[in-house]
């Protein structure tokens, strides 16, 4: 059974550091083929691709936040990360992580997303 | 970066009818498509992948379809538990991107 879930602060001030955590099971990181993205939607708001890492660790950046994002995996391969510096309130939305297995783009299951309030 | 534009933003259909929502790409991006629903307060789901291929578990009324860069989602027979809203997500080159979304509701 293929699961994800997301945590993060909840809350947290402009101009931190935002940390987010997917913990997943059911799958390992380490097939081939196997690829973990973040993805982000703001209240009343369509969805934003934000970064990725794949089964061999290759990156993938949205280049209109590649300055501030990075993404990376443990050693176990069970979880992924996502920090994203000097947050503003534009960065307020429902944080999700999804996996797309197979080599493609597709995303086949979603965790139930962890809300991102950014406010002082 | 790879625009969606997707129609209409919103659609009050009835039971048993027949609905339709459309993403345009602004590029070619081959069959590279999916559609998802998202219901209030859940995560997205994938319906169809690869512009026409149903995802595991969704209802055969549902269809998807690709005209050059135009995609398609048909509902054959709208039933309750399809309202929501609906997005299509191009898979051909990052960043990936997705439509505007699309609100199905019943009439």
């Amino acid at each position: 059974q293929v699961t994800l879930k997301e945590s993060g602060p909840g809350m947290l001030q402009p101009s931190k550091t935002l940390s987010l955590t997917c913990s997943f099971s059911g799958f390992s990181l380490s097939t081939s083929g196997m690829v973990v993205s973040w993805i982000r939607q703001p209240s009343g708001k369509s969805l934003e691709w934000l970064a990725a890492i794949d089964w061999d660790g290759d990156k993938y950046y949205n280049p209109s936040l590649k300055s501030r994002l990075t993404v990376s995996k443990d050693t176990s391969n069970t979880q992924v990360f996502l920090k994203i510096t000097s947050v503003d309130t534009a960065d307020t939305a429902t944080y999700y992580c999804a996996r797309s297995p197979g080599g493609h783009w597709y995303f086949d299951f979603w965790g139930p997303g962890t809300m991102v309030t950014v406010s002082s | 970066d790879i625009q969606m534009t997707q129609s209409p933003a919103s659609l009050s259909a009835s039971l048993e009818e027949i609905v339709t929502i459309t993403c345009q790409a602004s590029q070619d991006i081959g069959n590279w498509l999916a559609w998802y629903q998202q219901k209030p307060g859940k995560s997205p789901q994938l319906l169809i992948y690869g512009a026409t291929s149903l995802a595991d578990g969704v209802p055969s009324r549902f269809s998807g379809s690709r005209s050059g860069t135009q995609y398609s989602l048909k509902i054959s027979r709208l039933q309750v538990e399809d309202i929501g809203i609906y997005y299509c997500q191009q898979a051909s080159s990052a960043p990936l991107t997705f439509g505007s979304g699309t609100k199905l509701e019943i009439k």
